[in-house]
């Protein structure tokens, strides 16, 4: 069965500071992962997704995230953390070869970015 | 184009009442989803549909029906409500690729109280 991990449940920088958000999976299959935002009281919103090819992929506001097979992990940074960063982050997972599209989320991350 | 819309936006319910959330998309897309959000569990799927007339369970089905009559609305139903619904509730729709994820897009949410 897959499953995703995220590694601490609040994370709080200062801004300017690198922002690292920790996701690890469990699949018995080649993953697809996904990493979403949630802004107070809003839905999620992708920031970015890994199906194939290159490992490290870039996303929207300046995200970015590398899929490391040997670590089973597809971590979440940025250089340099703005205010507007501070919201709750989910990584997912769902089967490469799936055809429903059905995803499995890690249990969030809530960043604080501190002036 | 509206997206995916949801239907409350809040709600609350008294212990076995009864209501139906109703989401609607004007995406054109065959799939949709029903997720419950609840703090330090991340999201978990309830029911999905793959196109219009069909349903499949999720992860946590006991306690919700759902129903797909026409291509753009997926409604969630609770029969009888129990506090243990006390939630969020997130509906999602993508569009279908042959074995290629693309991006779940999500509704604002319907935070529902049951006492």
């Amino acid at each position: 069965a897959q499953s995703v991990t995220q590694l601490g449940s609040h994370v709080s920088v200062s801004e300017g500071a690198l922002v690292l958000l920790r996701c690890n999976y469990s699949s018995s299959v080649p993953p697809y992962l996904f990493w979403y935002v949630q802004y107070p009281n809003q839905g999620l919103q992708l920031l970015l997704k890994y199906t194939t090819g290159a490992t490290l992929v870039k996303g929207i506001n300046g995200f970015e995230a590398e899929f490391k097979k040997s670590e089973t992990s597809f971590h979440l940074t940025k250089p340099s953390a703005h205010m507007s960063d501070a919201a709750e982050y989910f990584c997912a997972v769902t089967l490469g070869s799936s055809n429903t599209g059905k995803l499995i989320f890690g249990q969030g991350t809530t960043l604080q970015v501190k002036p | 184009n509206a997206g995916v819309t949801q239907t409350p936006k809040f709600r609350v319910l008294k212990t076995g009442q009864s209501m139906t959330l109703l989401c609607a998309q004007d995406m054109n897309h065959e799939y949709m989803y029903w997720y419950r959000q609840d703090p330090g569990m991340g999201l978990r799927l309830i029911h999905y549909s793959v196109g219009e007339g069909t349903t499949a369970k999720g992860e946590v089905p006991d306690g919700y029906n759902v129903s797909r009559l026409k291509k753009q609305n997926f409604l969630l139903g609770l029969e009888s409500a129990a506090p243990s619904q006390t939630s969020v509730y997130f509906c999602a729709s993508m569009t279908s690729g042959s074995g290629i994820p693309y991006e779940q897009y999500f509704g604002p949410g319907t935070r529902l109280t049951v006492t």
